[in-house]
């Protein structure tokens, strides 16, 4: 069956500091993978996605990730976090036989320590 | 540009009424149009597919009769949840996907909108 999975819920980091989010997938087709960010309350806003090509995909605000089909992996990350970047992290993936449909990790919240 | 937006932004109503929510695309042609559910601190579980002029196709477990979709024209879907109860209180999200601008098409990137917050008392 096709699954993303973000293995940590809850993440702390200090301000400044490097931020890595994981996501792995399981996916019978090539697929298309997304990462998308959400404050309390609010919609999703698009960080970065990645449908081909170079597997180093670089997002907004300074968010990078990186496609790894060996491992199955597409880890969202952060060279120096900001106090704002703390909200919900949504990983989802999709797949060109699946009629547009995208699944969606089950989130992982960011807290920012100051 | 591929902007999608979401009325009302929140709602309450009480048991056994009926509430409408729509979905517009602003700047573009939404062909598909998916309605999303989310419950505090959990993801977004999709409810439904909808393509334009056809009828929605619902998700294992979604009760069709009780989640009214309609997506008559390429600008606007809307979800109705009939006899809503507490339970169906919840984040409502709704996106498309389509031909924006310049006739480019958006078949695999779908928008989202900012949900709607329902509260059914």
């Amino acid at each position: 069956a096709q699954s993303v999975t973000q293995p940590d819920i809850h993440i702390t980091v200090s301000e400044g500091a490097s931020l890595e989010l994981r996501c792995n997938y399981s996916y019978g087709a090539t697929p298309y993978l997304f990462w998308y960010v959400q404050s309390p309350g609010q919609g999703l806003q698009l960080l970065l996605k990645y449908f081909s090509g170079d597997t180093l995909v670089q997002g907004i605000k300074g968010f990078e990730a990186e496609f790894k089909r060996s491992q199955s992996s597409f880890n969202l990350r952060k060279p120096s976090v900001h106090w704002s970047d703390a909200a919900e992290y949504f990983c989802a993936v999709g797949s060109y036989n699946q009629g547009g449909k995208l699944i969606f990790g089950q989130g992982t919240e960011l807290s920012v320590k100051p | 540009g591929a902007v999608v937006s979401q009325h009302p932004s929140w709602v309450i109503c009480k048991s056994g009424t009926s509430v409408k929510i729509e979905c517009r695309s602003l700047d573009f042609q939404a062909t598909t149009m998916f309605w999303y559910r989310q419950f505090p601190k959990q993801s977004l579980m999709l409810m439904a597919t909808s393509n334009e002029g056809s009828k929605a196709t619902y998700e294992q477990g979604v009760e069709k009769d009780k989640f009214l979709i309609n997506h008559a024209s390429l600008t606007l879907s809307t979800l109705t949840v009939t006899s809503a109860h507490p339970e169906d209180s919840s984040f409502y999200i709704c996106s498309a996907r389509g031909r924006l601008a310049g006739g480019i098409s958006s078949y695999n990137e779908q928008f989202f909108g900012p949900g709607t917050r329902l509260t059914v008392l």
